[in-house]
């Protein structure tokens, strides 16, 4: 079975960093992308970029290139999101999910929620 | 940037009814790279439609994905408890992938 799991909820301070992760499941990790998707609390989905693991080529969409980075160590299957500095405006659910180059999102993390607060 | 507009915003329906949801492209977008995405509650999102009409792996043959240029349909042909979720359409036609604001499909 393809799955992707990632790491656990995260509390931060404003300011703190973070690193969070995504690990595969099931398929060859270094054939396909891997997304990340930001959803705000009640609000929708927002594309934060993808990154190949094979070769960790990346593409971010600019509202977020700069305040993220996305990185992958393909030896263990494992994509992460990291921030250097984060802000209260930062917390949200982040999710993964694998990714075929300009086609769908599937399957998809369980999602790992992150909560800056001072 | 393509913007992805979804109507309604929020469709009250009773099961065993059909659902029409609709999603409106600001630029044509090759169906090639249109899908659209379940999410219930507290749940990850699920591929349900790709290439705008492919159904995913395991998804029931009541959902259908239909559309070209700018204007993509989602139908459930009659609506189960379990289809009562938020819907997004999400397009990778161009380098800034985006997903529409979602449909909320909501028991009448």
């Amino acid at each position: 079975e393809v799955q992707l799991v990632q790491s656990g909820a995260q509390v931060k301070k404003p300011g703190e960093s973070l690193k969070i992760s995504c690990k595969g499941f099931g398929y060859t990790f270094t054939n396909y992308w891997i997304g990340w998707v930001r959803q705000m609390p009640g609000k929708g989905l927002e594309w934060m970029g993808i990154i190949y693991p094979d070769d960790s080529d990346t593409r971010y969409n600019p509202s977020f290139q700069g305040r993220v980075t996305m990185s992958a160590d393909k030896s263990i299957a494992t994509a992460y999101l990291h921030w250097n500095s984060l802000k209260s405006s930062d917390t949200a659910m982040y999710y993964c999910a694998r990714h075929r180059d300009r086609s769908w999102f599937d399957p998809w993390g369980q999602g790992t929620l992150v909560t800056v607060s001072s | 940037e393509t913007v992805l507009t979804q109507s309604p915003g929020v469709l009250s329906l009773s099961p065993g009814e059909r659902a029409t949801l609709s999603c409106r492209a600001s630029q044509s977008v090759n169906s090639g790279y249109l899908c659209w995405y379940q999410q219930k509650p507290g749940q990850a999102p699920r591929l349900l439609i790709s290439g705008a009409s492919g159904r995913a792996s395991g998804i029931p043959d009541r959902f259908s994905g239909s559309g070209s240029g700018t204007e993509f349909t989602l139908t459930i042909s009659r609506l189960e408890a379990e289809d009562f979720a938020v819907y997004y359409c999400q397009q990778s036609g161009s380098s800034l992938y985006t997903f529409g604001q979602g449909t909320k499909l909501e028991i009448k």
